[in-house]
């Protein structure tokens, strides 16, 4: 198993740019979110889905869409690129059972816009 | 308003001695915490967890401690190594478990 992949590893944007960013996993989970990380923030959530065609927002969701129309992959768009958007972006993913919340992560992408 | 709180940023501990990370939390309803260890460049990986019907969960030289009633945990390593220099991250799950809060980390280094 591949585990959660993500692709670009590293992008540069110019400010007012879009792009997206892939996120895939192969261990049939059902959730799967996305995070970014800023220096001294921590990892917090950007949008999140419990499922094939569900997809909700987490607590930093502005200026990004996502959507989950198969159960692999999860990818995260930039609508209109802003230098605030500069970030490490992680997806994750995880089973859905009461006993069992561990989080897979990818190996990020390192976003930088100009 | 953040919900895992780790308030020290960074640790400095020499090799063979106890690493303790701290972590604190406000809803009294979290029932399961998490640890994740994460090296630059990589993404976070699971290192140890506790349900909250346990006080203390050992997996080698890691174990974490729950105190319920000051809702907080720690984390501890013994002895620690070089090698478990990085950030180390508390978090609990959100909701039924979609996605996690996390704190915001704390850069552990551990030197020789």
């Amino acid at each position: 198993n591949a585990g959660v992949t993500q692709t670009p590893k590293f992008q540069v944007l110019k400010t007012g740019q879009s792009m997206t960013l892939q996120c895939a996993q192969d261990m049939n989970h059902e959730y799967m979110s996305w995070y970014r990380q800023d220096p001294g923030m921590g990892l917090r959530l950007i949008h999140y889905s419990v499922g094939a065609g569900i997809t909700d927002q987490g607590e930093v969701p502005n200026g990004y869409n996502v959507s989950r129309s198969t159960t692999e992959d999860f990818p995260l768009r930039l609508l209109s690129a802003a230098p605030s958007q500069t970030s490490v972006y992680f997806c994750a993913s995880s089973y859905s059972t009461a006993t069992s919340d561990t989080q897979y992560f990818g190996p990020g992408t390192r976003l930088t816009v100009l | 308003d953040q919900q895992v709180k780790q308030n020290s940023p960074s640790l400095s501990v020499q090799e063979g001695r106890i690493s303790i990370l701290n972590c604190d939390y406000t809803n009294s309803m979290f029932d399961y915490f998490l640890w994740y260890k994460k090296y630059p460049a990589e993404g976070p990986t699971f290192l140890i967890s506790i349900s909250s019907i346990k006080d203390k969960n050992e997996d080698g030289r890691f174990t974490v401690f729950l105190n319920k009633s000051a809702k907080h945990l720690s984390l501890h390593i013994v002895p620690s190594q070089p090698g478990d220099s990085a950030v180390y991250f508390c978090a609990a799950p959100r909701g039924s478990g979609y996605a996690l809060n996390f704190g915001k980390g704390t850069s552990l280094l551990v030197t020789p």
